[in-house]
């Protein structure tokens, strides 16, 4: 079964803080996405990661995908109210005809 | 601008009846996918195209029917047969290896 775990899946911090966000896969695949998510917007592409090892970084957030252990983080760094969305990872399963499969979502609230 | 148009952005449908949910894009992709969305939850794929004239069923199929006349529409029917239509609807397409790119969505209710 094609799976795709996040956690938490809600996730309440301060302002300047950091945390990260976890996201596990059931079979092999080394393309993953994380997009975001506005309250009643539709999604926005943050980061494309390709390959074991893979590292972006934008601002205050940074994702990483570790292939080997099927499980990409993305690490906030010194959270701001800007960043309170829900953020969903979503993983390409090439050998199931390139099979999108998302993550459950995690709702970031940051508190001033 | 190039991008993904959904329209509309919220719909009504009545018991018994079929509504037409609609996505245009201009971003000359060849694939084009429809995901419902429930409050809280993910994203489940409905039907997917990778290609004119073709088309296969996603995860929750069952209740809707879609079409691929031509590469830059890909209409969703959401049928009578499915019970529970009420959700957010959101359109995407990509082209190969690239992530999906998102419409605004469809907000669908009951009446």
């Amino acid at each position: 079964e094609l799976k795709v775990e996040q956690n938490p899946l809600f996730l309440s911090m301060q302002e300047g803080k950091n945390y990260t966000i976890y996201c596990n896969y059931s079979t092999t695949s080394d393309r993953l996405y994380w997009y975001r998510q506005d309250p009643g917007k539709s999604l926005e592409s943050l980061f494309v990661l390709l390959s074991n090892g893979a590292v972006k970084q934008e601002g205050r957030l940074m994702a990483s995908l570790d292939t080997k252990a099927r499980l990409s983080t993305l690490h906030i760094t010194a959270a701001v109210h800007d960043l309170s969305a829900t953020y969903f990872c979503a993983v390409d399963f090439m050998e199931y005809g390139n099979k999108l499969v998302f993550g459950a979502g995690t709702i970031l609230r940051v508190k001033s | 601008d190039g991008g993904i148009t959904q329209s509309p952005k919220y719909l009504f449908r009545k018991e018994g009846q079929n509504v037409t949910l609609s996505c245009e894009q201009n971003l000359n992709h060849d694939a084009m996918y429809w995901y419902r969305q429930d409050p809280g939850q993910g994203l489940r794929l409905i039907y997917y195209s990778q290609i004119v004239n073709d088309f296969q069923k996603g995860d929750i199929a069952e209740g809707y029917s879609v079409s691929r006349e031509k590469k830059e529409s890909f209409p969703l029917t959401v049928t009578s047969a499915q019970k529970n239509p009420t959700a957010f609807y959101l359109c995407a397409s990509s082209s190969i290896n690239q992530p999906q790119h998102f419409g605004d969505g469809t907000r669908l209710s009951i009446l």
